[in-house]
């Protein structure tokens, strides 16, 4: 499977600060994920990377929170925008092929603090 | 939308078997995977089972779906103080490679 490495591991940052999250794969892969995890909570998607063009945000996400980029096959950012006390989760990217028994993927997360 | 349910904790003695159950409403569901979170960590792909298969058998662990019931379970055979951690189930939604909805996720303690 592929090899997912994400950066920072974790961050402690201030109230209406901006940080963007790196992920980096070893291969190239079709689809990029960018779920978060909020403490003691389970995971939701925030959205889905696309190479070339905009992400596809969930419901109650926005672009303007979330901007994310994908420039290629290997690589996205997550930045988190504006940041506030709300914000402190885990962030995960994701990968996927498509096709016959393709899981999905984790990196080992971003963990981030707002004080 | 989908929804996808779970018990919160599981107790077990070392050596013991331990059973996670997990129940989803999505019958479109194409795989059904079970991850786990060890404290600090991202997220371990542990299993995955086709939902046209009712088994799947991977050294200790052993996949039961009852599609009909939409009732998934993880069986961890001879459980070890290692296997302590949050274990999520998770469907897909009827494709493979998009969106997955997870439960809330079980913490197991294994005691000595």
């Amino acid at each position: 499977s592929a090899v997912i490495s994400q950066k920072p591991s974790r961050d402690i940052c201030q109230r209406g600060t901006s940080l963007t999250i790196q992920c980096q794969v070893d291969s190239q892969v079709t689809m990029m994920f960018w779920y978060r995890q909020q403490p003691g909570q389970s995971l939701t998607l925030i959205a889905t990377a696309n190479q070339g063009s905009e992400a596809t945000y969930e419901s109650g996400f926005v672009i303007d929170k979330f901007p994310i980029s994908r420039p290629n096959l290997t690589f996205s950012t997550l930045t988190v925008s504006n940041m506030s006390p709300e914000d402190s989760s885990i962030y995960l990217c994701s990968v996927a092929e498509v096709g016959v028994n393709q899981p999905q993927h984790f990196g080992d997360g971003t963990r981030l603090s707002i004080l | 939308g989908e929804d996808v349910e779970q018990s919160l904790f599981l107790s077990v003695r070392e050596g013991d078997s331990s059973v996670i159950n997990c129940t989803y409403t999505d019958s479109s569901s194409t795989y059904l995977y079970w991850y786990k979170q060890e404290p600090g960590a991202g997220l371990q792909l542990l299993t995955y089972i086709f939902s046209n298969m009712d088994m799947k058998q991977d050294q200790r662990l052993t996949v039961l779906l009852n599609k009909k019931d939409k009732h998934l379970s993880l069986r961890i055979a001879d459980t070890q103080t290692g296997d302590s951690a949050i274990y999520f189930c998770a469907e897909d939604g009827g494709t493979s490679y998009g969106k997955l909805t997870f439960g809330q996720g079980t913490i197991l303690t294994v005691h000595p």
